[in-house]
């Protein structure tokens, strides 16, 4: 079955630069959500989209924005790099109005940033 | 505020034995919760969920969990370790929208 899908696996950015995360869900889904997970963190909810609408914001920086495009793929932008953005990012997608698949999704295998 | 808290930051068991790790969650209503397992480096994988009925939910790989209100819990259990059961296991809870919040982890060893 298809899975989520993340680009690029890993990345490495030098501070004050710009990095663009890519997620693309499982076919049909509608919504996506993004988190970071800092090291030995737990994963910490950033933001979500459903039909290309922002649906729910948590602890997201300012200098981080996100989008959800017509094809239902997602980017999560992120500038002005600090060494403390160094994280596994995860996205997760399901589908909104259905119980069973708004919750218990499973997550893309991650885009490793690294912040030098 | 919701919130989950996982008492045991690492816990080491030996292959063979059973296995318990203990979530509570801090919910107004009732909970939709989670048990996830993430390997080195890897992705966050689904072990099973809970949404309503019946309180003890199978899982793969051999996991099950059980809730209970009462006790605000939802602990997760296996009868016999494998060591291919080593990893970090977080329990999650659902806070509207989809958006889950996840406790601290707990990191598990198995010894041979």
């Amino acid at each position: 079955a298809a899975g989520v899908i993340q680009s690029p696996r890993h990345l490495i950015k030098e501070k004050r630069e710009t990095a663009t995360l890519k997620c693309y869900p499982i076919p049909r889904h509608d919504t996506v959500y993004w988190y970071q997970q800092g090291p030995g963190q737990d994963p910490q909810f950033l933001i979500s989209f459903y039909e290309k609408m922002q649906s729910d914001k948590g602890s997201i920086p300012d200098r981080f924005s996100a989008q959800q495009f017509s094809d239902y793929h997602s980017e999560l932008n992120m500038s002005s790099l600090e060494l403390g953005d160094s994280a596994l990012y995860f996205c997760a997608s399901s589908v909104t109005g259905i119980i069973d698949y708004n919750y218990g999704y499973t997550f893309g295998s991650g885009t490793r940033l690294t912040v030098v | 505020a919701q919130s989950v808290t996982q008492p045991d930051i690492h816990i080491t068991v030996s292959e063979g034995a059973s296995l318990e790790l203990r979530c509570n969650y801090s919910y107004g209503a009732t909970p939709y919760l989670f048990w996830y397992v993430q390997s080195p480096g890897q992705g966050l994988q689904l072990l099973l969920k809970y949404f309503s009925g019946d309180t003890l939910v199978q899982g793969i790989k051999g996991f099950e969990a059980e809730f209970k209100r009462s006790q605000s819990s939802f602990n997760l259990r296996k009868p016999s370790v494998h060591w291919s059961d080593a990893a970090e296991y977080f329990c999650a809870v659902g806070a509207g929208g989809g958006k889950l919040i996840f406790g601290q982890g707990t990191e598990l060893s198995v010894k041979p």
